[in-house]
């Protein structure tokens, strides 16, 4: 079954700090992995989207890293604002029928002053 | 960069009304959106599949006569409930594929819709 997985489901730091999320994946065939962002009450915005053959990818204060071999990702934070208090959610694009993105089930981050 | 606009941003109705949620794809041509419903505290699940031009493919246990989808043109689809009741209070949000893209699956969101059923 594709499944997506995100851990922690949720996180507390403080402002200034760095922090990682995890996700784990079980899909098959696997085309794309992408990270968003999604504020509260906003729809998903795109961070970063890595092919297979893609080890990292960066986006400012954002850097992906992807493992196809033991089908992890990463995204790592650095030097964390209170702007980046959202949910980040890790989806996995098939290459089977219409591309369905598969969704993780998020981590919803908060960074206090 | 591309970008998807959904109208109205809030609702709220009365029970046993219908709402129409409206997804337009502002600067490019989508020939394919998707719906999708959002629970506090919970990710995205796909509602169903709008091609332009034809029948919406519906997920799972997702009732069709009740979530009425249309695509008429490439740059819009429309979501509407039927006879809305409270469970279908839920945030509503919409993507468009950009066909024109080099990785062809790349979906943009819009900002959804937050639907209050009293």
């Amino acid at each position: 079954k594709n499944q997506v997985e995100q851990s922690p489901q949720s996180l507390i730091i403080l402002e200034g700090k760095n922090c990682t999320l995890q996700c784990n994946y079980t899909v098959s065939p696997f085309s794309n992995l992408r990270w968003y962002k999604q504020d509260t009450g906003r729809g998903p915005v795109s961070l970063t989207i890595m092919t297979f053959s893609e080890n990292t990818k960066s986006n400012g204060r954002y850097t992906a890293t992807l493992d196809a071999d033991t089908k992890q990702s990463s995204l790592h934070i650095t030097a964390s604002q209170l702007s980046d208090s959202a949910s980040y959610i890790c989806v996995v694009s098939s290459q089977s029928g219409t591309y369905k993105y598969i969704f993780g089930t998020g981590t919803r981050l908060k960074v206090l002053a | 960069g591309a970008v998807v606009s959904q109208h109205p941003s809030r609702v709220i109705c009365k029970s046993g009304t219908s709402v129409k949620i409206e997804c337009r794809s502002l600067d490019f041509q989508a020939t394919t959106m998707f719906w999708y419903r959002q629970f506090p505290k919970q990710s995205l699940m796909l509602m169903a599949t709008s091609n332009e031009g034809s029948k919406a493919t519906y997920e799972q246990g997702v009732e069709k006569d009740k979530f009425l989808i249309n695509h008429a043109s490439l740059t819009l689809s429309t979501l509407t409930v039927t006879s809305a009741h409270p469970e279908d209070s839920s945030f509503y949000i919409c993507s468009a594929r950009d066909m024109g893209l080099a990785i062809a699956d790349t979906q943009y969101f819009g900002p959804g819709t937050r639907l209050t059923v009293l």
